[in-house]
């Protein structure tokens, strides 16, 4: 079975700029997470999504969001980047979401601001 | 979610097996115990998880105390590719726990040829 996909790999973006980063989850997994993973701030969750609806969300501000598809795909935007927006975005795909549901990572998209 | 205390760092020698203790003293009845572990340059991986009683699969065990407040994950002979940042999660019940994981430092583990 394929695991989850995080596209593309590699980006390198221009402050004030905006950026749109894919996640494909494992098949039949329902729940996709987004965290971004820093060196100062380690990993820090930012939100899920479930049947295309967000259902939880972390402490970032409006400037970050997602969506979900019919087919459980999940995009991530983020809008008028900053420096401190360099990070590897990380998409987790699960079963349900729920605490008896463990996450399956993809390899992160590495996002550089300039 | 609770808060969970990790050792900084521990050292193994390859074949021989890992305990990696996890202190957790205020979790609640509802909570599960996660295990994670990131590989340098990767996403973090999903190594086990259980509630209550002991539990086993293909890459670990996982040994949860009596009144639930410590578990231990049981690398049974270590290898070169479990050198990685091993991660204990509660993950609660409820709305706020959906999709989420919070990570604390971890444990980096070093498995020594």
């Amino acid at each position: 079975k394929a695991g989850v996909t995080q596209t593309p790999r590699y980006l390198i973006k221009t402050r004030g700029q905006q950026v749109t980063l894919s996640c494909s989850p494992i098949s039949g997994h329902r729940s996709v997470s987004w965290y971004q993973q820093t060196p100062g701030q380690g990993l820090q969750f930012l939100f899920e999504y479930f049947s295309e609806t967000q259902r939880n969300k972390g402490n970032f501000p409006g400037r970050f969001s997602g969506r979900q598809f019919s087919n459980s795909r999940s995009e991530m935007n983020v809008s008028t980047l900053e420096l401190g927006d360099s990070a590897l975005y990380l998409c987790a795909s699960s079963w349900t979401g729920g605490n008896n549901s463990p996450l399956h990572f993809g390899n992160g998209t590495r996002l550089t601001v300039t | 979610d609770a808060k969970t205390t990790q050792p900084n760092s521990m050292e193994s020698n390859e074949e021989e097996p890992v305990h990696l203790p996890c202190n957790h003293s205020t979790i609640s009845g509802t909570d599960y115990i996660h295990w994670y572990r990131q590989l340098p340059s990767q996403g973090p991986e999903y190594v086990i998880h259980g509630l209550t009683s002991n539990v086993n699969n293909r890459m670990a065990s996982l040994a949860i105390a009596e009144d639930r407040k410590s578990s231990t994950l049981i690398l049974h002979r270590a290898t070169l590719r479990d050198a990685a940042v091993y991660y204990c999660i509660l993950r609660g019940a409820g709305g706020t726990s959906y999709g989420k994981l919070t990570f604390g430092q971890g444990t980096i583990l070093t498995v020594h040829p």
